[in-house]
């Protein structure tokens, strides 16, 4: 079975400001992929950032990069130089590549403020 | 290009009637997902359909909630009786084989049962 964890049910930043979201997982897949996605007021689940279990670099994109320690089994979500727009809930999630584990697995998302 | 689409995005019913939601996902995705999010929680996923094929339904409520893909296309989740308890956003997402296959998400269908 899959698990994530987010600790930060919510997170202030100063804009311009960078600020980091805590994700960790646990899984018993040997190979899996790790997402994190934003959530605006909206609804809509935005896709941020991907990061594969055996890529040998952090993931990068734009302003978001994922600190990813698989040893401690965490994928740290860091944006840089907030903006007011990124003020969202935001969503790890992973998926294994067997069976169920292909589905994706949800945390509870922490709510990221970004004050002016 | 077209995203993932999904009507009504709001519906308001009383409990024990039927309700319907309709997803159209982007065009030559084969993975179609329906997950439910409650309110200030992650989504959890409801049915995962491969093609025409539902391949992972284990946390499908069967007893009320049904869903179908008949062509591989669009999809349809009904829940009959509704429930209060099942008052939450039900999100559509579709998804290709590529390295990283991330999921597309549809806004949503926002369904409250009173």
């Amino acid at each position: 079975a899959q698990k994530i964890t987010q600790t930060q049910p919510g997170m202030f930043v100063q804009e311009k400001e960078a600020v980091t979201l805590d994700c960790t997982y646990d899984t018993s897949d040997p190979s899996y992929g790790l997402f994190w996605y934003k959530q605006p007021s909206s609804g809509e689940m935005i896709f941020l950032i991907y990061q594969g279990s055996y890529d040998q670099q952090n993931a990068t994109e734009g302003r978001y990069s994922l600190n990813f320690q698989k040893a401690r089994k965490s994928a740290n979500l860091v944006i840089s130089a907030s903006q007011l727009g990124d003020s969202a809930m935001y969503f790890c999630a992973m998926r294994g590549i067997s069976g169920s584990a292909r589905q994706l697995t949800f945390g509870s998302g922490t709510q990221l403020t970004v004050l002016p | 290009e077209a995203g993932v689409v999904q009507s009504p995005r709001y519906k308001i019913i009383e409990k024990k009637q039927p309700v319907a939601f309709w997803c159209n996902p982007i065009s030559g995705h084969n993975t179609l997902y329906w997950y439910r999010q409650n309110l200030g929680q992650g989504p959890e996923l409801l049915i995962r359909y491969e093609n025409e094929e539902a391949v992972d339904d284990s946390q499908l409520p069967k007893d009320r909630f049904s869903a179908e893909r008949l062509k591989g296309v669009d999809s349809t989740l009904k829940i009959q009786p509704a429930e209060l308890g099942d008052s939450a956003v039900y999100l559509c997402a579709s998804s290709f084989y590529t390295n990283t296959g991330e999921l597309f998400f549809g806004e949503g269908s926002r369904l409250t049962v009173l």
